[in-house]
């Protein structure tokens, strides 16, 4: 059974920082691997997502690598704005038809 | 791009009473929606996946007889918490299959 870990579960840093979080997953037969933002009491938003045969994506000051040998992917963030302060959550999938395993997320507090 | 509404996004109700969660896909086909639950400061974690025109799979410990699944067209899915209890209480989300579409979130308060 996949199983993914996120670490930190929380992180504050000063704004400005770069930063580094940290999933890892079980079983190295995935499909793809994504990273969602989750505000307080909100859905999600796609940030992310890795297809098995890639090793990295990026989008701005975000970038997502992927090591599926290992069963690890880290999210980086540069130069770090209070308004990334949210919930992080790595998700992979193990076919293009299947429902997607979470972690718990990192929740990452930018302060000013 | 494809959206996904889910309705209501926050909903209280009394213990015993039954809630309902809308989940319409609005410029797509959705044949298939999967249903997760969120516990506090815990990860998504898959309820059911519902298939349109057929019987929904439950996950492993989920209830299908309190959690009714109903994915009647190609365009709505609908969960409904029968009998709900404070242990309810949870963030619910759907999710079509197309692209990882999810909906914004329903958050159950049962009083």
């Amino acid at each position: 059974k996949q199983e993914v870990t996120q670490i930190p579960a929380a992180l504050s840093v000063p704004e400005g920082e770069n930063l580094v979080l940290n999933c890892s997953f079980t079983d190295s037969a995935i499909y793809n691997l994504q990273w969602f933002r989750q505000d307080p009491g909100k859905g999600l938003t796609s940030l992310l997502l890795i297809q098995s045969s890639q090793r990295e994506q990026t989008s701005g000051r975000l970038n997502a690598s992927l090591d599926k040998s290992s069963g690890r992917s880290t999210l980086y963030i540069a130069a770090s704005q209070p308004g990334d302060s949210a919930t992080y959550l790595c998700a992979v999938s193990t076919g293009g038809n299947t429902p997607l395993v979470f972690g718990k997320g990192t929740r990452l507090s930018v302060i000013a | 791009g494809a959206v996904v509404s889910q309705h209501p996004s926050w909903v209280i109700c009394k213990s015993g009473t039954s809630v309902k969660i809308e989940c319409r896909s609005l410029d797509f086909q959705a044949t298939t929606m999967f249903w997760y639950r969120q516990f506090p400061k815990q990860s998504l974690m898959l309820m059911a996946t519902s298939n349109e025109g057929s019987k929904a799979t439950y996950e492993q410990g989920v209830e299908k007889d309190k959690f009714l699944i109903n994915h009647a067209s190609l365009t709505l899915s609908t969960l409904t918490v029968t009998s709900a209890h404070p242990e309810d209480s949870s963030f619910y989300i759907c999710s079509a299959r197309f692209r990882y579409t999810f909906g914004s979130g329903t958050r159950l308060t049962v009083v």
